[in-house]
C-alpha cells in the first residue's frame, strides 16, 4: 500500500465547470475525510465517510459540493458551477474506525484553479 | 468554537539550534488530542507529534517534543537540533473523541533551517 493516493494532482479549469477528484484511501481504513486549504490558511474540513456513509459534512460545503464513497473504498468530490472561490488545494485523508488513537494520512492534494 | 491560533505566521532557525512554535487551542470539550504536522513544500502532510490531553506528561518523538499546558490551553512544539529537512509549514491540530474525530487546523507557521 503506498498511502493515500489522490487524482489529479492539478486541475485547471475555466469557472462555470463542473470537475471530479478523487481519492483512494489506504485499504484497511474505513474512514475518509475531505479538507479544503486555501493559501495562507490551514485545511478545513469538508465531509466525512464512515465505510460508504457520508456522516457529516461542514457548512463550507455548498450545493454545488457533492462527495460519494460507493462500497466504502474510494471517493469522489464533484464540484458543480466552479467559482473562482473554489481554488484552493483540496486535501483527502484516511484513517481506522477512530478510538483517538490513530493517525490520520493525507494525500497529497488536488490543487484547483479556477479561471 | 473550536479554535486554534498559530501566532507566528514565518520563523527560520540556523541549523542544529532549537526553536519553539507556538500554539494555542479553544474548546469545551474533554476528551481530545492535540497534534503538530509537518507539510513540507509540494508533499503531503504529515504527523510529527500527538498529544493526549489526558496526560499529563508531554509527548516526545526524538528530536520534537511538546510543552503541553491543558489549563492554558497552550500546545507549543519544540525542535531540537534542527535540520534542513525541517523546512516546512507546521499546522497544530486538535480533534473531538467520538463522532467524526475530525481536524480543526491552525493556520500554520512556515519554518526555514538555514543552513
Amino acid at each position: 500500500d503506498t498511502g493515500v493516493s489522490q487524482d489529479p494532482r492539478h486541475k485547471i479549469t475555466k469557472r462555470g465547470q463542473n470537475v471530479t477528484f478523487r481519492c483512494d484511501p489506504i485499504s484497511e481504513h474505513n474512514r475518509l475525510y475531505w479538507y479544503r486549504q486555501t493559501l495562507g490558511q490551514g485545511p478545513e474540513f469538508l465531509t466525512y465517510f464512515q465505510n460508504e456513509a457520508q456522516l457529516e459534512k461542514s457548512r463550507l460545503l455548498s450545493d454545488r459540493f457533492s462527495a460519494e464513497r460507493p462500497k466504502g473504498s474510494f471517493s469522489t468530490l464533484e464540484i458543480q458551477r466552479t467559482e473562482q472561490g473554489d481554488s484552493a488545494m483540496y486535501l483527502c485523508a484516511s484513517s481506522r474506525t477512530g478510538t483517538g488513537d490513530t493517525e490520520a494520512f493525507f494525500g497529497q492534494g488536488t490543487r484547483l484553479t479556477v479561471v | 468554537a473550536q479554535t486554534v491560533t498559530q501566532s507566528q505566521p514565518e520563523m527560520s532557525v540556523q541549523e542544529a539550534e532549537t526553536v519553539t512554535l507556538s500554539c494555542t487551542y479553544d474548546t469545551s470539550e474533554n476528551n481530545y488530542y492535540l497534534f503538530w504536522y509537518k507539510q513540507p513544500p509540494s508533499r503531503q502532510m504529515i504527523l510529527v507529534i500527538r498529544q493526549e490531553a489526558y496526560k499529563q506528561q508531554n509527548a516526545t518523538e526524538n528530536r520534537f517534543s511538546v510543552n503541553f499546558q491543558k489549563a492554558a490551553k497552550s500546545f507549543s512544539l519544540k525542535i531540537s537540533d534542527s535540520q534542513l529537512g525541517d523546512t516546512a509549514m507546521y499546522f497544530c491540530a486538535f480533534m473531538i473523541l467520538g463522532g467524526s474525530e475530525k481536524l480543526v487546523f491552525g493556520k500554520g507557521t512556515k519554518l526555514t533551517v538555514n543552513p
